[in-house]
């Protein structure tokens, strides 16, 4: 079974220019998450998509931040303009829905490490 | 908002059986606790979810004690491969931001 994909890996950009983000979840998931994690930190939710719904963006900064997530699959992240306080990793995760108790296991791609210079 | 503390490293040794205790004092009543494991340059990996007395898998177990205000996770007889960061994670099935804060886990280091 594939895992969860995003591209690209790495981006340098310069503050005040925008980036995109790439996610690809696993085939048959219907819940995607975004993440931010800054160095030293533990991964911060910014967005959670059921389908193409949003469950919870309560910590996506919507000035300069925005994700969209059509046909319920694939899903971009999106940063305009950009910060230096935005270099982290970018992580995108993705779960079935209510397979079980508890709460939903979440697979997590590899990351995309933004720097902003 | 349930929050999680939990110590900022531990180390051992190969071999050893390693237990990081994870204190989350305002557990809801529809919580379940869960860990995480993550290496450098990886996404977190799932290891083990429970909600209450012990939960065991082919990689580790989980103790959570009746009032459930703290929870232990124990990773039998270590290896160099286990130098990971761990999470504990406590929240229900709705998801969202309350249930998933990472905080800043436990960097375990395994020594030879």
């Amino acid at each position: 079974e594939a895992g969860v994909a995003q591209s690209p890996r790495y981006k340098i950009i310069e503050k005040r220019q925008s980036v995109a983000f790439w996610c690809n979840p696993i085939s048959g998931h219907a819940t995607l998450y975004w993440y931010q994690q800054i160095l030293g930190q533990g991964p911060k939710l910014l967005i959670q998509f059921q389908n193409n719904g949003v469950v919870d963006d309560s910590q996506l900064p919507k000035d300069r931040f925005s994700a969209e997530r059509l046909k319920g699959v694939d899903s971009t992240l999106k940063i305009q303009p950009a910060k230096l306080e935005d270099s982290a990793v970018y992580l995108c995760a993705s779960s079935v829905e209510g397979a079980g108790e508890g709460t939903d296991t979440q697979y997590f791609g590899p990351g995309t490490r933004l720097t902003v210079l | 908002l349930a929050k999680t503390t939990q110590p900022i490293s531990m180390d051992s040794y190969e071999g050893q059986e390693v237990n990081i205790t994870c204190s989350h004092n305002n557990i809801a009543t529809n919580d379940y606790i869960t860990w995480y494991q993550q290496f450098p340059s990886q996404g977190p990996r799932f290891i083990i979810q429970g909600y209450k007395t012990k939960v065991t898998n082919e990689v580790a177990s989980l103790f959570i004690p009746a009032d459930r205000k703290s929870s232990t996770l124990s990773l039998p007889r270590v290896s160099l491969s286990d130098t990971a960061v761990y999470y504990c994670l406590v929240g229900d099935s709705g998801g969202g931001a309350d249930g998933l804060t990472f905080g800043k886990g436990t960097h375990l280091i395994i020594q030879p």
